[in-house]
């Protein structure tokens, strides 16, 4: 069974640009969430779905956004770029949401902010 | 919301055993999980155990729960130099978001 699946790996943005990243969930899984990996900040929430609709959220500006598609793939965009939007962004999927749903997570993808 | 803790280094001669000891402070977590995070790489599920349990072995791997104390440890027994990454502890908070803590360096003395 593949695992979950990022694309592109590497990528280098300048600021002010937009960037959209993409994530092949584990096939049958119908959960992906996002986080965002920081040297300073460790990994951070960013948001969750589960069938096409945002179940969860957490404490980005809407600069970030997400969506999912209704074959569980799922895009995140970020606009307007930032200098501090350099991080590692890990997409991670799971069969159901909730308690007990253990997540399973892709290799990432690096963006770089210049 | 939640805060976990970890200690962000330690170094262990290879074969001895690794403890690496996590605190969270939301006492109705109900599932807390140990991630590894190799160079470049993604997050690997290690293992994971349930809040009505206080331990957990799986194979090298022990994990230890201390719910009174809201302390986790995972415990490497004879560790290899293919052990050498960060190790992340994760607790699932009442609103089902999974809170990570910083990590934990793992680095291996010859």
């Amino acid at each position: 069974k593949a695992g979950v699946t990022q694309t592109p790996r590497y990528l280098i943005k300048t600021r002010g640009q937009q960037v959209t990243l993409s994530c092949s969930p584990i096939s049958g899984h119908r959960s992906v969430s996002w986080y965002q990996q920081t040297p300073g900040q460790g990994l951070q929430f960013l948001f969750e779905y589960f069938s096409e609709t945002q179940r969860n959220k957490g404490n980005f500006p809407g600069r970030f956004s997400g969506r999912q598609f209704s074959n569980s793939r799922s895009e995140m965009n970020v606009s307007t770029l930032e200098l501090g939007d350099s991080a590692l962004y890990l997409c991670a999927s799971s069969y159901g949401t909730g308690t007990g749903n253990t997540i399973y997570f892709g290799e990432g993808s690096w963006l770089t902010v210049v | 919301g939640e805060d976990v803790e970890q200690s962000l280094f330690l170094s262990v001669r290879e074969g001895d055993s690794s403890v690496i000891n996590c605190t969270y402070t939301d006492s109705s977590s109900t599932y807390l999980y140990w991630y590894k995070q190799e160079p470049g790489a993604g997050l690997q599920l290690l293992t994971y155990i349930f809040s009505n349990m206080d331990m957990k072995q799986d194979q090298r791997l022990t994990v230890l729960l201390n719910k009174k104390d809201k302390h986790l440890s995972l415990r490497i027994a004879d560790t290899q130099t293919g052990d050498s990454a960060i190790y992340f502890c994760a607790v699932v908070q009442r609103d089902d978001k999974i809170i990570f803590g910083k990590g934990t360096r793992l680095h291996i003395l010859p």
